[in-house]
């Protein structure tokens, strides 16, 4: 089975302060995003990387960056957290190539609180 | 721009009874449609991957059905149990642009009850 491991469960910083969300996965997959859940907004992706290096902004990037300096980890920075960036945050990954054929994994989630 | 609905936003039904969970998308050219079940405070599990040119996939008590032209798709629960509560979402991939983006919808939470 495809398993997408992120380091923390929980998480809590200050606002200000520099944070980092790791995420592996252990299935050799190509494709993995960042996503944030928000009661009422549903799941929003922030950033996706299809290969080593490459990445590309989701639908809400601001206040976010990426790195992806190995295939299996894909880290998502906060640069400087602030409070409206509280939320559960997900890793997921997939096959890149027959994408059509491929499901997309999540990780347990990250539930990060800025005070 | 894809807009993916998911009606009702919540369903409570009894043991042992069969229930449909509906998707709706707004634009019909899709590579896919996927259905997960969330837990609180978990993280998302595929339950069903349908390609465009499929009509149906089935896993167990599961069966999800794609109409691609109406823009609809459904989820149906054969036989419920209480370990069927969860919040049921399903996504879309779209043809063209990034095409793994998955745009979901905001999902149905259920509750079984014993």
């Amino acid at each position: 089975d495809v398993k997408v491991t992120q380091s923390s469960r929980y998480l809590v910083k200050r606002t200000g302060e520099k944070v980092f969300l790791e995420c592996v996965q252990d299935m050799d997959h190509e494709n993995m995003f960042w996503y944030r859940q928000d009661p009422g907004l549903g799941l929003r992706l922030i950033y996706f990387s299809y290969d080593v290096k490459m990445k590309e902004k989701g639908d809400i990037p601001e206040g976010y960056s990426v790195s992806r300096e190995k295939k299996e980890r894909f880290s998502l920075i906060l640069e400087s957290a602030s409070t409206n960036q509280t939320s559960m945050y997900l890793c997921a990954s997939n096959r890149r190539r027959r994408a059509v054929n491929s499901p997309l994994h999540f990780g347990n989630g990250t539930r990060l609180t800025v005070t | 721009k894809q807009e993916v609905t998911q009606i009702p936003a919540a369903l409570s039904v009894p043991e042992g009874e069969n229930l449909v969970l509906n998707c709706s998308f707004t634009d019909s050219a899709i590579y896919n449609l996927q259905w997960f079940r969330q837990d609180p405070g978990k993280g998302l599990t595929s339950l069903l991957l349908i390609q465009s040119s499929q009509r149906e996939q089935t896993s167990g008590r599961l069966n999800a059905s794609l109409d691609k032209s109406s823009g609809r798709s459904t989820l149906y629960i054969a036989a419920s149990q209480p370990g069927d509560s969860a919040t049921y979402l399903c996504a879309v991939t779209n043809y063209g642009g990034a095409t793994n983006k998955l745009i979901f919808g905001t999902g149905t939470l259920l509750a079984v009850q014993p």
